[in-house]
């Protein structure tokens, strides 16, 4: 399958400061990726849909000030949680699907840790 | 809306007995069904899909699943269990195109020797 490459795996930052996390297709361009965050023990939670070229569009309740997604090119989509607090702290995974490798099915990254002290 | 259910928030099966984990969808049209597993730390990792055809569908690590579209159903089965089966499952679906998956709240499985 398609591969989906996410960076950095853990990051530990200072309240305050912002964090980048990358999400890489690798073998296959994605207009679309998708952000997800995940709780201890609970499910994924859709933050935002990030498109190529444009603007993302962000789920209810994400604040998009804080958590900045750019996505530049066909490859690459960017993550940045800004200012930092520890409510921040979260496993962070993005994913993107490409509608010739596969109908349907999405790709995920490895998913990000970011623990804010 | 579309959405999934997972009545089970653990399972557990001895290693050799075989397994089911639940899911119940709820959608408006053609149902596009996913399963996938995660390890702790990891992203979640392709199992199976049910778009159309067949409604026993195959998919990885001897994994499979049956779409009853009767009782909105796509339950994850496994004839024999291996204590490297023990993760979180989640069931999801998603809309024509490409749109995000939503997903179920995860099922822990858990293998016993």
């Amino acid at each position: 399958g398609a591969v989906v490459s996410q960076h950095p795996s853990w990051v530990i930052c200072k309240s305050g400061t912002s964090v980048k996390i990358e999400c890489r297709s690798l073998d296959f361009q994605a207009t679309t990726m998708f952000w997800y965050r995940q709780f201890p023990k609970q499910s994924l939670m859709l933050m935002a849909t990030s498109n190529e070229g444009s603007k993302a569009t962000y789920e209810q309740g994400v604040e998009k000030d804080k958590f900045l997604i750019n996505h530049a090119s066909l490859t690459l989509s960017t993550l940045t949680v800004t200012s930092a607090h520890p409510e921040d702290s979260s496993f962070y995974i993005c994913s993107a699907s490409d509608a010739v490798v596969g109908f349907g099915e999405a790709f995920f990254g490895q998913g990000t840790r970011l623990t804010v002290v | 809306a579309q959405s999934v259910a997972q009545p089970e928030d653990q399972v557990n099966v001895a290693e050799g007995n075989p397994l089911t984990v639940k899911c119940t969808y709820s959608v408006s049209g053609n149902p596009y069904l996913f399963w996938y597993v995660q390890y702790p730390n990891r992203g979640l990792q392709f199992l199976l899909k049910y778009i159309t055809g067949d409604n026993l569908v195959k998919g990885s690590y001897g994994f499979e699943a049956e779409f009853n579209k009767s009782q909105t159903s796509f339950h994850l089965k496994k004839p024999s269990a291996l204590v490297s089966d023990s993760a979180l499952y989640f069931c999801a679906v998603r809309g024509i195109g490409n749109t995000p998956l939503v997903f179920g709240k995860g099922t822990r499985l858990s293998v016993i020797a």
